[in-house]
């Protein structure tokens, strides 16, 4: 059975510190892993998506990585602000096609304090 | 704007009564999606189409039904609704290793 976990399950900060989340899998045949947020009552926003020939993408502050050896991502925050307090969901597609299941993480819920 | 659009976005409803929650994309996805959101449980697929006409079951699949006659439409259907199927539900689209895009959610209550 596919699992992925994220560790940790919260985590609190001050404004302006770097942060890394983390996301473990079991299946290491992924064909790609998705980075969501997650803000209270909405729902789920893509990030960033590494494909599996892919070691790391970046936008703006965020940079995820993949190690499909060791069964990992991060997601690496940069500068963090208030306005990034969310849960975050890490999610990789193992079906081997680019239709594959999704599958999703507990999530890592963050909070920014000023 | 491109988007994925639930109805409705809250349901409050009694055991046994049929129900339909609605999902709509206007990207033009193949693939689409249902999930249900439980604490402690995280998110787990209900079931997905691959495209009209195609649909197969996720991991809880029990007590559901979904149908795919239009490429932009993928409804839920709960014909019988019992209070365990009380939970947050999201309908999500994607067009083949594109990112995933999600609704707004439907917090459906069922007494």
């Amino acid at each position: 059975k596919q699992e992925v976990t994220q560790i940790p399950a919260a985590l609190s900060v001050p404004e302006g510190e770097n942060l890394v989340l983390n996301c473990s899998f079991t299946d290491s045949a992924i064909y790609n892993l998705q980075w969501f947020r997650q803000d209270p009552g909405k729902g789920l926003t893509s990030l960033l998506l590494i494909q599996s020939s892919q070691r790391e993408q970046t936008s703006g502050r965020l940079n995820a990585s993949l190690d499909k050896s060791s069964g990992r991502s991060t997601l690496y925050i940069a500068a963090s602000q208030p306005g990034d307090s969310a849960t975050y969901l890490c999610a990789h597609n193992a079906g081997g096609t680019s239709y594959g299941k999704l599958t999703f993480g507990q999530g890592t819920i963050l909070t920014v304090h000023p | 704007e491109a988007q994925v659009t639930q109805n409705p976005r809250y349901l409050i409803t009694v055991t046994g009564k049929k129900l339909t929650v609605t999902c709509s994309q206007n990207m033009n996805h193949e693939y689409m999606s249902w999930y249900r959101q439980d604490p402690g449980l995280g998110l787990r697929q209900i079931y997905y189409s691959m495209n009209v006409e195609v649909t197969d079951k996720g991991d809880v699949p029990e007590g559901y039904k979904v149908s795919r006659k239009e490429k932009r439409n993928f409804p839920l259907i709960l014909e019988s609704p019992s209070p365990n199927q009380t939970s947050l539900y999201f309908c999500a689209s994607r067009l083949g290793d594109q990112p995933q895009h999600f609704g707004d959610g439907t917090r459906l209550s069922i007494l």
